[in-house]
């Protein structure tokens, strides 16, 4: 079965930029997206199509995916960004899903 | 604004079925492009997909699962279920409904959740 993976935690300081990356094989032939969840709440999307950002996501946020590898970029981190991360991809009728990223904003 | 709202039994016990419902309010369940799915997250962990329906009642699941969930949908209602035969204490897990986007381009598939409901724990135990 076809696997996602990303590393379990990425920590940054404010107002620099936090990169999260997504690795699965040949992954930039597919397209991936990118969900954000804080504690407590359901997962919200943020990048979906590799590189496009959902209504009302702020622009510090985008993505990008090529050979192996996908990345999400948060450029000027908020505190407010604090949160998990996960990358999803479909494959072969079936939805996969990243381990997720704690991002630490400190 | 599309809502999702997940509602069902917070116990089951163990080799029980679990079974959820989502209704959807704000749009229809029969809109083109549109699948709708579970995806759950035990406690402290990541997010795992269950599986997915169209309107017309084609279905997808995650093979992990072996076979033991079962996703239906009824228009009328504008509402889709979920059950999950055999549970055990490792199906604990807070269970999300979504609305996902599905669409070829170029030669890929693009598919993402865009609306998900807020959730609901379903504890495993006698």
């Amino acid at each position: 079965s076809y696997e996602l993976t990303q590393p379990p935690s990425v920590s940054v300081s404010p107002r620099q930029t936090a990169s999260i990356t997504c690795s699965g094989d040949r992954l930039g032939d597919k397209y991936a997206c990118w969900y954000q969840q804080k504690p407590g709440q359901s997962p919200v999307l943020v990048i979906y199509q590799d590189t496009k950002r959902p209504s009302g996501i702020p622009e510090r946020f985008s993505g990008s995916n090529s050979g192996n590898t996908a990345t999400l970029t948060i450029s000027g981190t908020q505190a407010m960004d604090e949160a998990d991360y996960y990358c999803q991809a479909w494959d072969s009728s079936t939805v996969v899903f990243g381990g997720g990223t704690k991002l630490t904003v400190l | 604004q599309l809502q999702l709202q997940e509602s069902g039994p917070g116990l089951v016990k163990p080799s029980e079925t679990l079974s959820l419902t989502c209704a959807v309010s704000g749009g229809s369940i029969s809109s083109s492009n549109y699948y709708w799915g579970w995806i759950r997250q035990p406690p402290g962990k990541g997010l795992e997909w269950i599986g997915s329906i169209y309107y017309s009642g084609n279905t997808y699941y995650n093979p992990s699962l072996k076979s033991r969930g079962t996703i239906s949908v009824d228009t009328s209602k504008n509402q889709f279920s979920l059950k999950l035969r055999s549970v055990t204490a490792a199906d604990t897990a807070v269970f999300y409904c979504a609305r996902s986007t599905s669409v070829g381009v170029n030669t890929a598939m693009v598919y993402y959740f865009d609306y998900w409901g807020q959730g609901t724990l379903v504890t495993v135990s006698s």
